[in-house]
């Protein structure tokens, strides 16, 4: 099972608004509702942000948004705060059956 | 509060075995599906097994099957991946993590460390 493609980095200013690609197939992304985004700060465990393409879990901000379009979602993250500076991770249920990672993507902060 | 503690990480030479283990508190165990996932030094997640709440289902990406076996003691609110075979790709921290209804990985522990090397 190949890894989901994402961009290695992307960056922005406080207060702007991002957007984090996954791309996948049509058995992983683009046939199911299960995909997932995940936060990590260096050293951590990684933390649920979006499941189900679209949902946040309690106690993540509404800052955060996923959408789905084919075989790629996206993970938006708006109002940009220096703590949202990370590496996040996509995730999607596979046909194989199992799951999928992207390779990951470091949000800087400016 | 909710916790999940891995443990049994260690250095170990090519070819060895290892047995990693996952403790679970402040939820019922049993009610949960749970999986290992694991990260290599600076690189990305890499799901690695999945098993059911009964134990009847189990799942190995292609990378480990054959050689990890993934189990669980509901009795006592563990989690087990016994490594066999081991290779110095298998080096990485390995994280335990129960799965929701919806399929997202939602509860992690703070990952234990397993480093394959002569």
């Amino acid at each position: 099972q190949s890894a989901l493609t994402q961009p290695p980095s992307v960056s922005g200013s406080p207060g702007q608004s991002i957007t984090i690609s996954c791309t996948g197939t049509s058995s992983d992304v683009g046939g199911y509702n299960y995909v997932s985004w995940y936060q990590q700060h260096p050293g951590k465990a990684p933390k649920l942000m979006i499941y189900d393409v679209t949902n946040r879990p309690s106690g993540v901000s509404n800052r955060f948004s996923g959408s789905k379009s084919g075989n790629t979602a996206s993970l938006t993250i708006s109002g940009l705060q220096a703590e949202d500076e990370a590496d996040y991770y996509c995730s999607s249920y596979t046909s194989t059956p199992g799951w999928v990672f992207g390779g990951g993507t470091k949000l800087t902060v400016l | 509060q909710v916790q999940l503690v891995e443990s049994g990480g260690d250095l170990v030479k090519p070819g060895g075995s290892l047995r990693l283990s996952c403790a679970a508190s402040g939820f019922t165990f049993s009610d949960y599906y749970i999986n290992w996932i694991r990260q290599a030094p600076g690189k990305g997640l890499e799901w690695v097994s999945y098993i059911s709440r009964g134990g009847s289902t189990i799942y190995y990406a292609d990378s480990v099957k054959g050689r990890f076996t993934i189990s669980r003691d509901n009795a006592k609110n563990s989690l087990y991946l016994q490594l066999n075979s081991l290779r110095a790709e298998d080096t990485a921290v390995y994280y335990c993590a129960t799965l929701n209804a919806e399929k997202a990985f939602d509860i992690w522990g703070q990952g234990t460390m397993v480093t394959v090397s002569s």
